[in-house]
């Protein structure tokens, strides 16, 4: 079946440095993805999204990229900080019965070390 | 940036009995909610989709009669869990949807004791 998985669940990261979260997916029909931030006991917290058409995106200290030849979604974010430490998340969506439909991956844990 | 509330923020309850859990949209009409739920340490897995006057849609494996949707108004859902178990025990998330995003809400953790 359609599913969006991640490459690792757990990342560690010493505070400064940048970090990369990657994500593989299967279906290419998506019409775009989108990556979250979930931190403890709260909803998931947009943070950039990119369309299926676009390879990269840029937003503050984040940058997304697509890769639609091996299905392959990244997030970097530079100079990570230690309230960056939360659970991401990569989703993909897609227009089922005119709204976007929002399936999630499996999830990354990116722990900064101070 | 868009505001979506939920209520109650944690509940606790005996099991067999039902809980009711609100979603509103504050600053926007949301013709279209959804509901998902996420157990510890697991990713958000989507239960229905909950349209403003209509049926709730619900995906496979998720019990209509055990999770009542309803969508009276454009600016609320509720999903009540009926006869809640232990096993129901989860992180409880719903989300709106505007023309060009959806908003989540901060979810509603329910400990079935």
């Amino acid at each position: 079946g359609e599913s969006v998985g991640l490459h690792l669940p757990t990342l560690s990261v010493q505070e400064g440095d940048n970090s990369i979260i990657n994500c593989a997916y299967s279906n290419s029909a998506s019409d775009y993805f989108i990556w979250y931030k979930q931190e403890s006991g709260k909803g998931p917290q947009f943070i950039i999204d990119i369309r299926s058409n676009m390879d990269k995106r840029q937003g503050q200290r984040v940058t997304v990229l697509l890769n639609k030849t091996v299905k392959h979604l990244s997030l970097q974010i530079a100079a990570t900080q230690p309230g960056d430490s939360a659970v991401y998340f990569c989703a993909e969506t897609k227009n089922s019965g005119g709204y976007q439909k929002v399936t999630f991956g499996t999830g990354t844990k990116l722990q900064v070390i101070p | 940036g868009a505001v979506v509330s939920q209520h109650p923020s944690w509940v606790i309850c005996k099991s067999g009995t039902s809980v009711k859990i609100e979603c509103r949209s504050l600053d926007f009409q949301a013709t279209t909610m959804f509901w998902y739920r996420q157990f510890p340490k697991q990713s958000l897995m989507l239960m229905a989709t909950s349209n403003e006057g209509s049926k709730a849609t619900y995906e496979q494996g998720v019990e209509k009669d055990k999770f009542l949707i309803n969508h009276a108004s454009l600016t609320l859902s509720t999903l009540t869990v009926t006869s809640a178990h232990p096993e129901d025990s989860s992180f409880y998330i719903c989300s709106a949807a505007s023309l060009s995003a959806q908003y989540f809400g901060p979810g509603t953790r329910l400990t079935v004791l």
